[in-house]
C-alpha cells in the first residue's frame, strides 16, 4: 500500500544537527513532489520545505533557511531533511507528506499522503 | 505570506449536529485550499482538497465550499469518530500555510 515512513529523529542539543529520513513504499515516488511539515507539541501545523519531484527546486520557510536541506534519492525512494544548527523553536513532530503536480494528477497539488512523523527534541 | 484565520478555534456539539468552520484567506487563493482532520497522536488526513472535492474514502457528510478568500467545511450531522481539530490549508503560493485549527469537542 501507499506508504511514508520517517526516521531520524531524537533528542540533540542546540547548535548541533540531525538528518531526518522518509522512505516512501507503494507509488512512484520519482513523480511525486514531497514536502516536510512540523508540528511543535500541542500546537498547530507548520510547512517547512518542499521538493520537486525531480530535485530541480526547493523552497524553505524563512526560519529554517540557510540550516535546513531538503534532499532526494530517486533511486532509493528517499527523502531527507538535513537540520543543522537546531534551535530549540525547531522541536517538534515532523512530517513527510507527498503531492502530485501537473495535468496527469487525479489530485493536484494537495497533500494527499503524509507518514506518521517522527519527533525531533531540540533541548540541552 | 498567505495568512490563513479559522474560525471558530473550537466549538462543542453533539453527535447529529450540523457543523461549519471558516477558513479566511489574507489574499485570493482560487480553489487552491485543502482540509485535514487530525486526531491527537495521529498525522493530518486529508478530506478535502481544490476547496470542495471529497478525498476518495472520506464519508460524504463532509464537504468543502468557497473560492477566492473565503472558505467553510461542513459536517452535515456529526459522528463519534469526527470528533478532532480540523485544519484548512492553502496551496496557491509558497509558503503553503495553514489554519490555526478548530478543536471540535463533545457536548
Amino acid at each position: 500500500q501507499v506508504q511514508l515512513v520517517e526516521s531520524g529523529g531524537g533528542v540533540v542539543q542546540p547548535g548541533r544537527s540531525l538528518r531526518l529520513s522518509c522512505a516512501a513504499s507503494g507509488f512512484t515516488f520519482s513523480t511525486y513532489g514531497m514536502h516536510w511539515v512540523r508540528q511543535a507539541p500541542g500546537k498547530g501545523l507548520e510547512w517547512v520545505a518542499v521538493i520537486w519531484y525531480d530535485g530541480s527546486k526547493k523552497y524553505y520557510i524563512d526560519s529554517v533557511k540557510g540550516r535546513f536541506t531538503i534532499s532526494r534519492d530517486n533511486s532509493k525512494n528517499m527523502l531527507y531533511l538535513q537540520m543543522n544548527s537546531l534551535r530549540v523553536e525547531d522541536t517538534a513532530v515532523y512530517y513527510c507528506a507527498r503531492y502530485c503536480s501537473g495535468g496527469s494528477c487525479s489530485i493536484n497539488g494537495a497533500l494527499d499522503i503524509w507518514g506518521q512523523g517522527t519527533m525531533v527534541t531540540v533541548s540541552s | 505570506a498567505i495568512q490563513l484565520t479559522q474560525s471558530p478555534s473550537s466549538l462543542s456539539a453533539s453527535v447529529g449536529d450540523r457543523v461549519t468552520i471558516a477558513c479566511r484567506a489574507s489574499q485570493g487563493i482560487s480553489s487552491a485550499l485543502a482540509w485535514f482532520q487530525q486526531k491527537p497522536g495521529k498525522a493530518p488526513k486529508l478530506l478535502i482538497y481544490d476547496a470542495s472535492s471529497l478525498e476518495s474514502g472520506v464519508p460524504s457528510r463532509f464537504s468543502g465550499s468557497g473560492s477566492g478568500t473565503d472558505f467553510t467545511l461542513t459536517i452535515s450531522s456529526l459522528q463519534p469518530e469526527d470528533f478532532a481539530t480540523y485544519y484548512c490549508q492553502q496551496f496557491n503560493n509558497y509558503p503553503l500555510t495553514f489554519g490555526g485549527g478548530t478543536k471540535v469537542e463533545i457536548k
